[in-house]
């Protein structure tokens, strides 16, 4: 089945400075990635997903990118705030109804 | 916009007794997920569901069940439960006929607790 790996597992930023965020997935059968943002107790909300056809997709301050051949995708947040402290989890699956494997998260810290 | 709906948000149930978490997906979504997760864990895939059918299947204990009905919505049935079963059980929804096909919604969450 697929594996995705994450890293790093925490991350502290000081705001305004970038995060980064690199998954790496093992189905090269995986053609759609999302980003969730996870505050504690709470669901996991899409913060923004890129699908196999594409190589980079921006929204505002977070943007994501894509290299299939190296079948890794990273999360940017650029201007980060205190209320992007939370925990990030990138994912992976092959298509609707399919299982979203998920890596093992990342607490990111921004510190004012 | 309607969301995943959960229920029951809590639950607290004894060793080996049985529990059942509904989940009314997002309208118009014809696919479900369930997952599990822990205490600092990840979400685990548990099993899913596409027009009534299993779709796909993870790593579900024999003890607990799922499906589908009619009318989308889903039920997991947990029965001889475990101190270890304790987690927060999420249901989420997509479509495949929606121009955002495959985006997963998340629901609240169930908080199931074993004693």
């Amino acid at each position: 089945g697929e594996n995705v790996e994450q890293h790093p597992s925490t991350l502290s930023v000081q705001e305004g400075d970038s995060a980064v965020i690199k998954c790496t997935y093992s189905d090269s059968a995986s053609n759609y990635f999302p980003w969730y943002k996870q505050e504690l107790g709470k669901r996991p909300q899409l913060i923004i997903d890129i699908r196999s056809n594409v190589g980079e997709k921006k929204d505002q301050r977070i943007a994501v990118t894509l290299n299939k051949t190296a079948k890794h995708f990273s999360l940017h947040i650029t201007e980060t705030q205190p209320e992007d402290s939370a925990v990030y989890f990138c994912a992976a699956s092959i298509w609707s109804g399919y299982a979203l494997n998920f890596g093992k998260g990342t607490s990111l810290l921004v510190t004012p | 916009a309607a969301g995943v709906i959960q229920s029951p948000r809590h639950l607290i149930k004894e060793k080996r007794e049985t529990a059942t978490l509904k989940c009314y997906p997002i309208p118009r979504h014809d696919t479900v997920y369930w997952y599990q997760q822990g205490p600092g864990q990840d979400p685990q895939f548990l099993i899913s569901f596409y027009e009534k059918m299993q779709s796909d299947k993870g790593s579900i204990p024999d003890r607990f069940s799922a499906q589908q009905f009619s009318d989308y919505h889903s039920e997991l049935n947990m029965s001889s439960l475990e101190l270890g079963d304790s987690a927060l059980y999420f249901c989420a929804s997509s479509s495949t006929t929606e121009d955002s096909g495959n985006t997963i919604y998340f629901g609240e969450g169930s908080w199931l607790t074993v004693v």
